[in-house]
């Protein structure tokens, strides 16, 4: 158990739709990041937050958001949702930007 | 950006043997890491090595920063050791990319 935790778990959803992964980091962890796996692209690097600022972007689309909170637990926002959003949503967490990040056990997210 | 390429993408071992993989990346990193993600999809940390070498029981692996590649060891290799090892570089900006890993197979 590397600490940080996701939920959900599993969540299905229709296209259209909205939906919104929570992630709490590890405990004393600033750093917060995003990452999508799916088969046909594999891990990319979604955002990363920093003790509430966003840190560095990476992949991720306009439909896409996310926010880091003063109690440090972060929220990513998918709106519109596409057959193409179905994949593995991981959340990391880290002490500060660059050391060494810890991997929640993700977000598995089917769009039907 | 920064390329991070792995290799071999595919290995299938047979139970006792050792294997060495390996990670190249385009431009300096801050940061490195190993990750293995087992069959039922966790990403469990398996060495932060910007530079030198670090041991951790079967497994070693070793960072030349100056030439651009890591190196993951694994000897005497187990069925749990299936699954799929990635490396992950972190450079300027904090961007971190990710390898397209190497997909392991351990057979009985």
């Amino acid at each position: 158990d590397s600490g940080v935790t996701q939920t959900p778990k599993h969540l299905i959803t229709a296209t259209g739709q909205r939906v919104t992964l929570r992630c709490s980091p590890r405990s004393g962890d600033l750093s917060v990041y995003w990452y999508q796996q799916s088969l046909d692209q594999g891990l990319q690097f979604l955002i990363q937050y920093y003790n509430g600022e966003e840190r560095a972007k990476g992949n991720i689309l306009e439909r896409f958001s996310a926010q880091q909170f003063p109690d440090l637990h972060s929220e990513l926002n998918l709106s519109s949702l596409e057959l193409g959003d179905s994949a593995l949503y991981f959340c990391a967490s880290s002490v500060v930007s660059g050391s060494e990040q810890f991997f929640g056990p993700g977000t598995r997210l089917t769009v039907l | 950006g920064i390329q991070v390429e792995q290799s071999p993408p595919d290995l299938i071992l047979q139970e006792g043997a050792n294997s060495t993989l390996r990670c190249n990346f385009s431009d300096s990193v801050n940061n490195l890491q190993w990750f293995h993600q087992n069959p039922w999809g966790q990403l469990i940390n398996l060495f932060y090595i910007p530079s030198g070498t670090k041991q951790n029981g079967r497994l070693s692996a070793t960072t030349v920063a100056t030439e651009r590649y890591s190196l993951l060891y694994i000897s005497s290799s187990q069925t749990t050791d299936s699954g799929v090892y990635f490396c992950a570089v972190v450079a300027g900006g904090f961007k971190t990319i990710f390898g397209a890993g190497t997909r392991l197979f351990v057979k009985a």
